[in-house]
């Protein structure tokens, strides 16, 4: 069955570490989508890319980084500029808006 | 700026009535609308899409309305179930031709035997 998989479903950063965030996709998506959610705040958006090579910030990038070497994989880091990244992370892909985004099972990140 | 409201942060039903969920926005021209429903711990699910020129539009026991004068959808959940108790979502593209897609803070629904 086609669909999102991210991984690690729990993970743990100490301060001033760098952590990747894997986002895989086998729905042959164009676009892929980094969302950030935390308690009262709703879904928004880290990083988006429509096209292998390419990605565009979002509304809250500063800190995060991400590539798209493979139209199959959108990976995010979550680097030590970070200053509150404790929260839990989704990643989307669509082909078509009109049909709604699929998300993955997403990633919950704890700073410890 | 843009905004989207889902204006009850919880809503309590009981079981067998329609749940009817709401999602005013400002500052937006959206020639289309999704609603989404996620559970705890899990990523959301794409339910509906409604164009700015349908009225209304159903799934099962779904029906979404959509009133661009008004700047306001509404879900309505008929006959409702324990199961559909989760947190529903509305979104909108920030414009046209746009791929970013921002949602409301979300409905959390709670259906009570």
């Amino acid at each position: 069955d086609g669909g999102i998989t991210q991984s690690p479903k729990y993970l743990f950063r100490k301060e001033g570490q760098n952590v990747t965030l894997s986002c895989e996709q086998n729905l042959n998506h164009d676009a892929m989508y980094w969302y950030r959610q935390d308690p009262g705040q709703g879904l928004r958006l880290i990083y988006y890319s429509q096209i292998v090579n390419d990605f565009q910030k979002g509304d809250i990038a500063e800190g995060y980084s991400v590539s798209r070497e493979k139209k199959e994989s959108f990976p995010l880091t979550v680097t030590s500029a970070q200053k509150n990244p404790t929260a839990f992370y989704l990643c989307a892909s669509t082909g078509d808006r009109l049909y709604g985004y699929t998300f993955g099972s997403g990633t919950r990140l704890t700073v410890v | 700026s843009q905004k989207i409201e889902q204006n009850s942060e919880a809503l309590n039903i009981q079981e067998g009535k329609t749940a009817t969920l709401t999602c005013n926005y400002t500052n937006y021209s959206p020639a289309y609308l999704q609603w989404y429903r996620q559970d705890p711990g899990r990523g959301p699910v794409f339910l509906l899409l409604i164009r700015e020129n349908e009225k209304e539009k159903r799934k099962e026991r779904l029906k979404v309305t959509f009133d661009t004068t008004l700047k306001q959808s509404l879900f309505h959940i008929t006959a409702s179930q324990p199961a559909d108790s989760a947190t529903y979502l509305c979104a909108l593209f920030s414009g046209a031709g746009s791929y970013q897609l921002t949602f409301g803070k979300g409905t959390k629904l709670s259906v009570i035997p």
